[in-house]
């Protein structure tokens, strides 16, 4: 069953410009992750932050969880073109599966 | 490291025929293989994990009878859609779990777009 939620649904924003997407979730969790798709293509798995972390950064990502609140947020910093995706969360509650969130389309104007 | 593979990438087919789907993990064994859907704009749902050497575990309401899970190796397991309708058209994603990794993470394939006419 779907299990995160992700706002915006979509987010329209100018190269250079930083991104910020959300996501909520419902039950406890081990871990969330984040995945980027292109359109019309598979999933790639951009960063993975534990339930006992509060923050962490790859590159021009930055990750927050906040598990009190049953949320986490994805920052793009200096956003390009090549950013535009759509952006998916997904949980893990300690079972082998991932339950992912409705995610964000992110379109990002040279 | 860490490639999964799927194929076909596309298949068209008429109404009422089985339509088989593979995925390959290429550089590391998998015991534990995954099958999502996704219609269009939507999120990946999952369908039935996959395991190697046993039945695979359906999610509530993935009819097993119409999508047959085969996982006959450690690196690939298939997926058929039986009987397809036109309804049953969509992107079939599959990812895997690499065994000898300490992470959570799944490795997903390219994803196979399915067109039933």
């Amino acid at each position: 069953s779907q299990q995160g939620e992700e706002d915006p649904q979509a987010l329209s924003i100018q190269e250079g410009e930083n991104a910020t997407m959300n996501c909520s979730y419902k039950t406890s969790i081990n871990n969330l992750q984040w995945y980027r798709q292109n359109s019309g293509r598979g999933l790639v798995h951009l960063i993975l932050i534990r339930s006992n972390e509060r923050e962490k950064h790859s590159g021009r990502l930055r990750v927050t969880l906040d598990t009190s609140k049953k949320s986490s947020s994805l920052l793009i910093t200096a956003s390009r073109a090549a950013d535009t995706a759509s952006y998916f969360c997904a949980t893990n509650s300690g079972y082998s599966t991932l339950t992912f969130g409705k995610g964000t389309m992110l379109l990002v104007s040279p | 490291g860490a490639v999964v593979s799927q194929h076909p990438s596309w298949v068209i087919c008429k109404s009422g025929t089985s339509v088989k789907i593979e995925c390959r993990s290429l550089d590391f064994q998998a015991t534990t293989m995954f099958w999502y859907r996704q219609f269009p704009k939507q999120s990946l749902m999952l369908m039935a994990t996959s395991n190697e050497g046993s039945k695979a575990t359906y999610e509530q309401g993935v009819e097993k009878d119409k999508f047959l899970i085969n996982h006959a190796s450690l690196t690939l397991s298939t997926l058929t859609v039986t009987s397809a309708h036109p309804e049953d058209s969509s992107f079939y994603i599959c990812s895997a779990r690499d065994n000898q990794a300490n992470n959570h993470e799944q490795y997903f394939g390219p994803g196979t777009r399915l067109t039933v006419t």
